[in-house]
């Protein structure tokens, strides 16, 4: 298994309240992605990184933020969150092989509730 | 825009039957890769098989095959032989050049093997 973490693993909290999320890989892969599962629309692709201090936007962007200072950890923040942001989150990464057939390794998930 | 399309919201097959779990796809890149995951219910995230635009041979990795018709632009997954551990949510996804390290996916279907 590919060596992903994420804290922490359930979370509640309130509306408009700031809260992070964090990946941790020990694979020195140079990608790595927030994705966020709802029923309905499968995977999403928040943010991702392609280096260390290097980000860009996915697809489902808006209320978020991302942090990457070290190679081997992703910070995903919700700076006031929403009911909306009531999800289950996932973090992954890959190598950044050139060509198709990399796949992505996922971590177990966080799952997060916002009343 | 990329797209995935998974028809199927739900499956049922009987134990040692196969199952064949459809997913459409739309790009106008000529150079792609196609993959499958499954997500049991303890919400893991599992690569299971990929297949390239190019390859002219459908993907095999055990029970599972991907019969590719790249001209109606599917791939689905193939599960011979099921097992009640096959039982869980399966995501087809794509990538290609224009996405560089992105993957896009498709909203699942959920298999249940029957006894």
């Amino acid at each position: 298994d590919a060596g992903i973490t994420q804290s922490p693993r359930h979370k509640v909290t309130e509306t408009g309240t700031p809260v992070t999320l964090r990946c941790h890989q020990t694979e020195n892969h140079r990608y790595m992605y927030w994705y966020r599962q709802d029923p309905g629309h499968g995977l999403r692709l928040i943010h991702y990184s392609y280096g260390v201090k290097d980000t860009d936007k996915g697809e489902v962007s808006d209320g978020y933020s991302v942090s990457r200072s070290k190679t081997e950890d992703f910070l995903l923040t919700l700076e006031s969150a929403t009911s909306s942001q009531t999800s289950v989150y996932f973090c992954a990464i890959s190598f950044g092989l050139a060509g198709h057939q990399e796949t992505q390794y996922f971590g177990p998930g966080t799952r997060l509730l916002v009343l | 825009a990329q797209k995935i399309t998974q028809t199927q919201p739900g499956m049922f097959v009987q134990e040692k039957e196969a199952v064949t779990l459809d997913c459409t796809y739309d790009t106008s890149d000529p150079s792609y890769g196609l993959f499958w995951y499954k997500q049991p219910s303890s919400g893991e995230m599992i690569f299971l098989i990929y297949q390239g635009s190019y390859d002219q041979q459908n993907a095999t990795e055990g029970r599972y095959s991907l019969n590719f018709q790249k001209a109606r632009k599917s791939a689905n997954l193939v599960i011979s032989a099921s097992q009640l551990g096959d039982s869980a949510m399966y995501f087809c996804a794509m990538r290609n050049d224009r996405t560089g390290n992105q993957f896009y996916f498709g909203t699942g279907t959920s298999l249940t093997v029957i006894p």
